[in-house]
């Protein structure tokens, strides 16, 4: 299996702030990784494919980059609706595997 | 507009098989690309993958659950069942569905999510 692993696996910021998470691949995934957010007691929301491509609707405060094995998700001003908790998920392989997380909080 | 709803128990005992349905709209799974996934959530833990059935009845599945799990599909009802055998109070979690985009490499990525259902386990 490809192991995802998060960091940091929570970051306190406000509102205006500019985060940065990253997320590290045990192997090389080109660029077959996905961001999803995630809000309290809700499903994931698909971000990010292919490491940078911003999904039809999403804020253009988010982007993403990276290829191989190390990627990042940047919030360029953080707003009230972005605290969640943030998801990376790589498809390069037939087995899906999913970063531990990262919690974004005020 | 896709919409995806999980249906199933909410509890079941440990040993015993769990049994999810998918009841889908908005797409087909005829439509070549297309796929239908599941996921699952234990309260407060990371996503894990479970499954995904393709339009043309491929299907994966996680290495760690493979001989536990089984995936079909219904497109005449446009559902996708997701059988879970031998279940364990560790089985505890938010299950979701997904739709699987048609990408070009046949593997799992979900842009449309279910609102997921929590099933317990336990005796």
């Amino acid at each position: 299996d490809v192991q995802m692993t998060q960091s940091p696996s929570t970051l306190s910021a406000s509102v205006g702030d500019r985060v940065t998470i990253t997320c590290r691949a045990s192997q090389g995934i080109t660029s077959r990784l996905a961001w999803y957010q995630q809000q309290p007691g809700k499903a994931p929301k698909l971000l990010i494919s292919e490491a940078s491509a911003l999904e039809s609707g999403v804020p253009s405060r988010f982007s993403g980059s990276g290829f191989g094995t190390d990627f990042t998700l940047t919030i360029s001003r953080l707003q009230p609706d972005d605290f969640a908790t943030y998801y990376c998920q790589q498809y390069n392989t037939h087995a899906a595997t999913f970063g531990q997380g990262t919690k974004v909080e005020i | 507009q896709i919409t995806l709803k999980e249906s199933g128990p909410t509890l079941v005992k440990p040993t015993q098989t769990l049994t999810l349905t998918c009841t889908f709209s908005g797409f087909s799974l005829n439509s070549a690309g297309v796929g239908v996934g599941w996921i699952r959530q234990p309260p407060g833990k990371a996503l894990e993958w479970l499954a995904l059935i393709f339009w043309d009845d491929e299907t994966t599945y996680s290495p760690s659950l493979k001989t536990r799990l089984s995936i079909t599909k219904d497109t005449s009802r446009n559902q996708v069942v997701l059988k879970v055998i031998n279940m364990d109070p560790m089985d505890t979690a938010t299950y979701y569905c997904a739709h699987r985009p048609p990408i070009a490499l046949p593997t799992p990525l979900f842009d449309h999510w279910g609102q997921g259902t929590l099933v317990a386990v336990s005796s």
